[in-house]
């Protein structure tokens, strides 16, 4: 049974420390995505990569965010330094994305168990 | 631009009662529709999802959906709900011919009571 999975499961940090998620895509999905959610804004889209490429990270605070795939297997979201706001569950998601003739047909996203993040 | 609005924050509803959980979508072009389930504590999971073709879409755990274009909704039903279908209820859109990412709802819980 194909899944996504993220580590570590559960942080907690102190404010101004660096914080690394990781994720494993589903093996064969070319895409992958970075959720934030929280209580009081949702889910929000942070970054998404296709093919190792950045697609979107608009909403990605830049100072301080950063996301990475060193390779098709591993994706990687960092913070740098951490701050209390950044408390949240952080999800990452992996779809196969193939360029078609007729454009570009996104498939199903399958996400992982999240990242919960707290930082005091 | 694309946009999804899922009215209510919470549905109550008795076991065993029908259910219907409220989506409605703004595309520029054809739409893309999912329906994700988050139970606690979890990631969201995937429900069903309407590409094309038939506008009944059946899922995972009886759950289906009905696609609407000239209302432009996608409401999530189920014909008996069970205690445990209580969860957020997230429903999302993306363009068909775009490049963008989905786009989610904020959420619906879905409390069934006993």
């Amino acid at each position: 049974d194909a899944r996504v999975t993220q580590t570590p499961r559960d942080k907690v940090t102190e404010m101004g420390q660096e914080v690394t998620m990781r994720c494993q895509p589903i093996l064969g999905h070319n895409t992958v995505f970075w959720y934030r959610q929280t209580m009081m804004q949702g889910l929000e889209l942070l970054a998404y990569f296709r093919n190792r490429a950045p697609l979107d990270d608009s909403g990605m605070p830049k100072d301080r965010f950063s996301a990475e795939m060193p390779d098709a297997t591993l994706a990687t979201l960092k913070i740098q330094p951490s701050e209390p706001r950044d408390s949240a569950v952080y999800f990452c998601a992996s779809a196969h994305w193939p360029q078609l003739q007729q454009g570009y047909v996104q498939e199903t996203q399958y996400f992982g168990p999240g990242t919960r993040l707290l930082v005091l | 631009a694309q946009s999804v609005a899922q009215p209510e924050d919470q549905v109550n509803v008795a076991e065993g009662n029908p259910l219907t959980v409220k989506c409605t979508y703004s595309v520029s072009g054809n739409p893309y529709l999912f329906w994700y389930v988050q139970y606690p504590n979890r990631g969201l999971q995937f429900l069903l999802k309407y590409i094309t073709g038939d506008n009944l879409v059946k899922g995972s755990y009886g759950f289906e959906a009905e696609f609407n274009k000239s209302q432009t909704s996608f409401h999530l039903k189920k014909p008996s709900a069970l205690v445990s279908d209580s969860a957020l209820y997230f429903c999302a859109v993306r363009d068909q011919a775009g490049r963008r990412a989905l786009t989610f709802g904020s959420g619906t819980r879905l409390q069934v009571q006993p």
